[in-house]
């Protein structure tokens, strides 16, 4: 089944203590992407990857990491969360050819104390 | 200003009503645009890309104006099914960044 998968799903942790949000997906998309969404502020781009050792910052990439050493996993990386990263993430993944329609994972609902 | 810029609803409209919404985008280099469906703080699914010529999927139709610079989708015959909200979409050139609005809400009720 193709699909792009998030771990964990939910996650309670305190400042200051780094962790790391998985994603992968099995489409062979070259296109991975972070995102946040807030209420009343939609879903704002963190960081994307348009392919393997390629990624760029979205809108709103202070205080997060990512990676792409390998083209199915994207991982998303808090080196010291902060209450104002409280937020539910989404990873996406798409190809960069045709529709371009993003594959969103099941979401990550993070909360830093 | 927001990039993208939607009605944030709730539209409450009884089943088989006809409902339409906006969005407008700020960007007049923007390529390319998406209506996408998240129900209640799940993962968005795309619902339809809209084309500059106007498409049409079933019971729902989507425009792009681009010296408006608005793109609307249009859903007929609504079902309760179709309660959720939906997600104005644009795509910046050379395909990188994606902007989303903030959602419109609707509600179709029996």
């Amino acid at each position: 089944e193709a699909q792009v998968t998030q771990n964990p799903r939910y996650l309670i942790t305190v400042t200051g203590k780094k962790l790391t949000v998985t994603c992968s997906q099995n489409m062979n998309h070259e296109y991975m992407s972070w995102y946040r969404q807030d209420p009343g502020l939609g879903l704002r781009q963190i960081y994307y990857s348009m392919n393997v050792e390629v990624t760029d910052k979205g809108d709103v990439p202070e205080g997060y990491k990512v990676s792409r050493k390998e083209k199915r996993n994207f991982p998303l990386i808090l080196e010291s969360p902060s209450p104002n990263q409280t937020s539910l993430y989404f990873c996406a993944s798409s190809l960069i050819e045709g529709t371009y329609e993003q594959y969103f994972g099941p979401g990550t609902r993070l909360t830093v104390t | 200003r927001k990039e993208v810029e939607q009605d944030p609803g709730p539209f409450n409209v009884p089943e088989g009503a006809t409902v339409a919404f906006n969005c407008t985008y700020s960007n007049s280099a923007s390529q390319s645009f998406f209506w996408y469906r998240q129900d209640c703080r799940k993962e968005p699914k795309l619902l339809m890309s809209v084309y500059s010529s106007g498409n049409e999927d079933g019971r729902f139709t989507a425009q792009l104006n681009r010296a408006s610079q608005y793109i609307s989708l249009l859903i007929r015959d609504s079902k309760l099914s179709d309660s959720a909200t939906y997600l104005c979409v644009v795509n910046l050139p050379n395909f990188n960044k994606f902007y989303f609005g903030s959602g419109t809400k609707l509600n179709v009720k029996p």
